[in-house]
């Protein structure tokens, strides 16, 4: 079946340093790919999101690339802040349902 | 333009009791998703609804859970005789007609079966 993996699971990066999360999804089809901040006690926040034409997109400081071919697609956040802690999930979505990784837990240290 | 919003944010049961779980979708959304999420882990989902009809619910346990999204009103799962395990949060999530739209979260119902 479909499925997205995720990686890695908790990531740790001092204040100012670089963070990047990767994600393998596994159906072909998949045309669009989200990716979403979860603070604690709150719901998904969508940050940034990239489609099957594009290979890599920018928004100030977080930027996704996407390599169709391998099935990958990558988060990359510079100059972390602390207000960057949460956990992040990826997800891939076919037709219409939205397939998510298992989240990595960022903790950027002051 | 609100949000998506669910109700209640906090939902406590006793074993056997019924819980339900409104979720409202953003302006002009006329589809719906549920998602159940443990502590530590990530998104399940559960079931995809547009307007009074059920389009996918292959991760709906078979027993005891329903979904619906009326004309009218808001969509709301159901479980009933509620077990410990079904202890999570429950996320609902909103997009506009089309196929390749974004979804957009609630804040969640957390529910806790004592």
């Amino acid at each position: 079946g479909e499925n997205v993996e995720q990686h890695p699971s908790t990531l740790s990066v001092q204040e100012g340093d670089s963070a990047v999360i990767k994600c393998t999804y596994s159906d072909s089809a998949s045309n669009y790919f989200p990716w979403y901040k979860q603070e604690l006690g709150k719901g998904p926040q969508l940050i940034i999101d990239i489609r099957s034409n594009v290979g890599e997109k920018k928004d100030q400081r977080i930027a996704v690339t996407l390599n169709k071919t391998a099935k990958h697609f990558s988060l990359h956040i510079t100059e972390t802040q602390p207000e960057d802690s949460a956990v992040y999930f990826c997800a891939a979505k076919g037709t219409y349902k939205y397939i998510f990784g298992t989240g990595t837990r960022l903790k950027v240290l002051a | 333009n609100a949000g998506v919003m669910q109700n209640p944010r906090h939902l406590v049961r006793r074993r056997g009791q019924e819980a339900r779980l409104r979720c409202s979708p953003m302006k002009g959304h006329s589809h719906v998703y549920w998602y159940r999420q443990l502590p530590e882990e990530g998104l399940k989902f559960m079931v995809y609804l547009q307007k009074e009809n059920i389009i996918d619910e292959s991760g709906m346990p078979k027993e005891r859970f329903s979904a619906e999204f009326p004309k009218e009103g808001p969509s709301i799962l159901r479980i009933q005789q509620v077990v410990r395990g079904d202890s999570a949060a429950y996320f609902c999530a909103s997009s506009p007609p089309g196929t390749g739209e974004t979804q957009y979260f609630g804040p969640g119902t957390r529910l806790l079966v004592l």
